[in-house]
């Protein structure tokens, strides 16, 4: 069992660009959360989804900021329109069901120029 | 609002002593409480998950307390080496479908 697979593991975009971000979670999971986490911050939750379903989306911007987990292939998180600030480290987790640990994957970098 | 609060961002610890780092939350009533190591530029690795109905947990050199009156967690490891050397973060959470809210972490550093 490969684990948590993300990728890009590092992206660079230009402002105004989209970035499309990829989780395959642990074969068995079916429950997936994406994080943002700034340098020297914590991990900040933004979206947490079980197939084709969102569960919870409160961390999550409301502008310019989708994510998906459909029936078949990975989870996306995507980006319109990037700006500088979007810069941050996104991971993705994934756990079998509630009240479990949850598995990391090693997360993209997203640099916005 | 729901606050987690981990001691001091740094604490520095002599190799084979035990570490002892504490987790507070103000304005939640957890189910339960999960401990992560994070390593600079990987993700989080979950070490323990301990129940409100559980006092304390073991795995290895690890130990955890949770104690729903006093509303902390404490994280211990005993005869701590370099390799501990990590940010360890605490996330208490309710049942259900509800996501983990992490805590800033806290960076431990052991010296040989």
């Amino acid at each position: 069992n490969a684990g948590v697979m993300q990728n890009p593991r590092h992206l660079v975009r230009r402002r105004g660009q989209e970035a499309r971000l990829r989780c395959s979670p642990m074969k068995g999971h079916s429950h997936v959360y994406w994080y943002r986490q700034l340098p020297e911050e914590g991990l900040k939750f933004m979206v947490y989804l079980q197939k084709e379903n969102i569960i919870d989306e409160s961390g999550m911007p409301k502008e310019r900021f989708s994510a998906e987990f459909p029936k078949e292939g990975p989870s996306i998180l995507r980006i319109q329109q990037v700006v500088r600030g979007d810069s941050a480290a996104y991971f993705c987790a994934s756990s079998p069901q509630e009240e479990y640990g949850y598995t990391f994957g090693s997360g993209t970098r997203l640099t916005v120029v | 609002s729901q606050k987690i609060e981990q001691n001091s961002e740094a604490l520095n610890i002599q190799e084979g002593k035990t570490a002892t780092l504490t987790c507070n939350y103000t304005n939640y009533s957890p189910a339960y409480l999960q401990w992560y190591r994070q390593d600079p530029g990987r993700g989080p690795v979950f070490l323990l998950l301990i129940r409100e109905n559980e006092k304390e947990k073991r795995k290895e050199r690890l130990k955890v307390t949770f104690d729903t009156t006093l509303k902390q967690s404490l994280f211990h490891i005993t005869a701590s080496q370099p390799a501990d050397s990590a940010t360890y973060l605490c996330a208490p959470s309710y049942s259900g479908n509800t996501p983990l809210v992490f805590g800033k972490g806290t960076r431990l550093s052991v010296i040989a």
